[in-house]
């Protein structure tokens, strides 16, 4: 039990546009959810706390109107890139949480 | 200043020989630390709780040292398979992690 998927798992698009990335707990109900960013050779850093039914709690330095959190059912948040530009370029893994956090395979963005 | 912090390393381990790594934290009101494994390009996974009398679980090893801020991991007779990314974790308020860098393993046959 306790898995997470995310789609897509990898996505290449033009500076500018907008990618939307899902984050599903497949088989429990998860409250919280939490999206990170994780750039070559360092840490996961915690981009935003996603909330069933209310705001999405981001971190200091996260512009909440860049990252938009939609944690719409109890099974699906998404993560929507706005306007993305090469430095948005990451890998963004999702986790849900049920006691401990399980994470979600990871969907890597190049932004060009 | 981070509040976990390792050493990227690599730590190039031949087969079956032992290593072991620390991480240091900075903020004490951690209410619980981890090990979490992370391969190439893939998802961090859960490897082992940490606890202050230390807990074993096959040939890993990990230990929790509150006075001195720092967590251990011991590898006992690596495998290749052991190759991966080491993460040290703390668990804060409102089920918040903080992750370390990691610390690079490379078992080498």
């Amino acid at each position: 039990g306790a898995v997470v998927s995310q789609h897509p798992s990898w996505v290449i698009c033009k500076s500018g546009t907008s990618v939307k990335i899902e984050c599903r707990s497949l088989d429990f109900q998860a409250t919280t959810m939490f999206w990170y960013r994780q750039f070559p050779k360092q840490s996961l850093m915690l981009m935003a706390t996603s909330n069933e039914g209310s705001k999405a709690t981001y971190e200091q330095g996260v512009e909440k109107d860049k990252f938009l959190i939609n944690h719409a059912s109890l099974t699906l948040s998404t993560l929507t890139v706005t306007s993305a530009h090469p430095e948005d370029s990451s890998f963004y893994i999702c986790s849900a949480s049920r006691g401990t956090q399980y994470f979600g395979p990871g969907t890597r963005l190049l932004v060009l | 200043r981070k509040e976990v912090e390792q050493d990227p390393g690599p730590f190039n381990v031949p087969e079956g020989a032992t290593v072991a790594f620390n991480c240091t934290y900075s903020n004490s009101a951690s209410q619980s630390f981890f090990w979490y494994r992370q391969d190439c390009r893939k998802e961090p996974k859960l490897l082992m709780s940490v606890y202050s009398s230390g807990n074993e679980d096959g040939r890993f090893t990990a230990q929790l040292n509150r006075a001195s801020q720092y967590i251990s991991l011991l590898i006992r007779d690596s495998k290749l398979s052991d190759s991966a990314t080491y993460l040290c974790v703390g668990l804060y308020g409102n089920n918040r992690l903080a992750f370390g860098k990691g610390n690079q393993v490379v078992v080498i046959p």
